[in-house]
């Protein structure tokens, strides 16, 4: 079946500007992550979706960063005024439900640069 | 969760089975094993994950030992296309906490010479 798909795949913007990317996870998923990879580093998590529940934004570096998940499906989240060290592969997840014995799978990510 | 210990890098032939270790000498009793991987520029990738028993897929073997200490993970007939960086990572398995945040150590570099 499908898997998580990202988009844009890459994006390239200006220092200022606001972008959005968008997730749609795995069909009947009600999991949804976010995470972001800097070059060479690890994963970052930024923030978790689980159905109907508030989301934990804890992993949000700052006010600019915000993210909405529609109808309990597809995900966009938005950096505003973006800056030079928001660079970075934004990555989302989804698992059929949020517990240890279940994997989450990953999309291809959004490769973000900003200039 | 439990530490994870995985050597730096691998080689392996194509062709050949790939076993990457993994030391977790810690672990609970209510800690799975997971395996992803990540290819270059790629999103990390879901292989296989395990409690207690040995589990196989279609991509791959996991074999814990009896103490669950430790595991291997079996690429039975690895490709050039298996060049990656293998994480094993330990995760409880109650949904308790905020424990879904996933981390990667510095994993192993598995490199499939021709």
């Amino acid at each position: 079946g499908a898997g998580v798909s990202q988009s844009p795949s890459n994006k390239v913007t200006e220092k200022g500007k606001d972008v959005e990317l968008r997730c749609d996870p795995i069909s009947g998923h009600t999991a949804l992550y976010w995470y972001r990879q800097s070059l060479g580093q690890g994963l970052e998590f930024l923030i978790y979706f689980q159905g109907n529940s508030a989301p934990d934004k804890s992993g949000l570096p700052s006010d600019r960063f915000s993210a909405e998940r529609t109808g309990g499906s597809v995900s966009t989240l938005t950096i505003q005024r973006t800056q030079q060290e928001d660079s970075a592969v934004y990555l989302c997840a989804s698992s059929s439900r949020w517990s240890g014995s279940t994997a989450q799978y990953f999309g291809p990510g959004t490769r973000l640069t900003v200039l | 969760d439990a530490k994870t210990t995985q050597p730096t890098s691998m080689d392996c032939a194509e062709g050949r089975a790939a076993n990457l270790p993994c030391n977790h000498s810690t672990i609970s009793g209510n800690e799975y094993v997971y395996w992803y991987r990540q290819i270059h520029s790629q999103g990390p990738q879901y292989i296989i994950h395990g409690l207690k028993n040995n589990e196989t897929n279609e991509m791959a073997s996991l074999i814990i030992t009896e103490d669950r200490k430790s595991s291997t993970l079996i690429l039975p007939h690895a490709t050039l296309r298996d060049t990656a960086v293998y994480y094993c990572i330990v995760r409880v398995a109650d949904s308790g906490g905020s424990n879904y945040k996933l981390t990667f150590g510095k994993g192993t570099l598995l490199t499939v010479n021709p």
